[in-house]
């Protein structure tokens, strides 16, 4: 059973400080690892992906990889209210058929941005 | 279209009623999910479309769930005898084919089962 753990949270962070969310996942054979941000009552948005292991920036967020680990991070600089969400990890895993195209998410962690 | 879209946005069944979700994909996307997401859960995966062939259906929790695909572009995720535990959020998600880069999803159908 492939699994992808995350903390539930709520991580309470003040305006302005970094926010930094955790993932792990249990099986050596993935490949690509996504972070989607889910505000309360809308659908799943991507913000990124990465594939390899090391740090991977797209403006304030940041993305890090460690495949020895098997975990996954995402930070967030310059927390502002409106990243306020649901941040949800989810990982591809090819199989040996080649074949799975589905992703695993994890439950998601509940960010809160204070002012 | 611009984005993914479900319809309808809410639903209401009786329990035992059967219910129909559908979706529309971005134009072209070749590839095409169902998603159920229970309340402070993360999506689950149902079913995959590539075109109009369902090359998994391993996460349909039972034979009362059934989705199609005719045309390669719409799809119709049905539920037969709806029970309580059907309640959840059904998401779908198209993709240009690659999963490398993810894959956009629609809004979403909120069923509840009274």
């Amino acid at each position: 059973q492939k699994e992808v753990e995350q903390n539930s949270g709520p991580l309470s962070v003040p305006e302005g400080a970094i926010a930094s969310l955790n993932c792990t996942y249990s099986d050596r054979g993935s490949q690509s690892f996504f972070w989607y941000r889910q505000y309360s009552g809308k659908s799943p948005e991507l913000i990124m992906f990465i594939y390899s292991n090391g740090d991977k920036e797209d403006g304030r967020f940041t993305a890090q990889l460690n495949k020895a680990s098997q975990y996954v991070s995402l930070l967030i600089r310059d927390s502002q209210p409106s990243d306020s969400a649901t941040y949800l990890c989810a990982v591809w895993w090819v199989d040996s058929g080649g074949s799975n195209y589905k992703l695993t998410f994890g439950k998601g962690t509940l960010l809160t941005v204070n002012p | 279209g611009a984005g993914v879209s479900q319809s309808p946005r809410y639903k209401v069944a009786k329990r035992g009623q059967d219910v129909a979700l559908r979706c529309d994909p971005i134009s072209g996307h070749v590839s095409l999910f169902w998603y159920q997401q229970a309340l402070g859960q993360g999506p689950e995966f149902l079913t995959y479309f590539q075109n109009e062939a369902q090359l998994d259906k391993s996460g349909l929790p039972s034979d009362r769930f059934f989705a199609e695909r005719p045309e390669g572009s719409v799809s119709t995720l049905k539920i037969q005898r709806t029970q309580q535990e059907d309640s959840a959020v059904y998401l779908c998600a198209s993709g240009q084919g690659a999963i490398y880069y993810g894959y956009t999803f629609g809004s979403g159908t909120r069923l509840t089962v009274v």
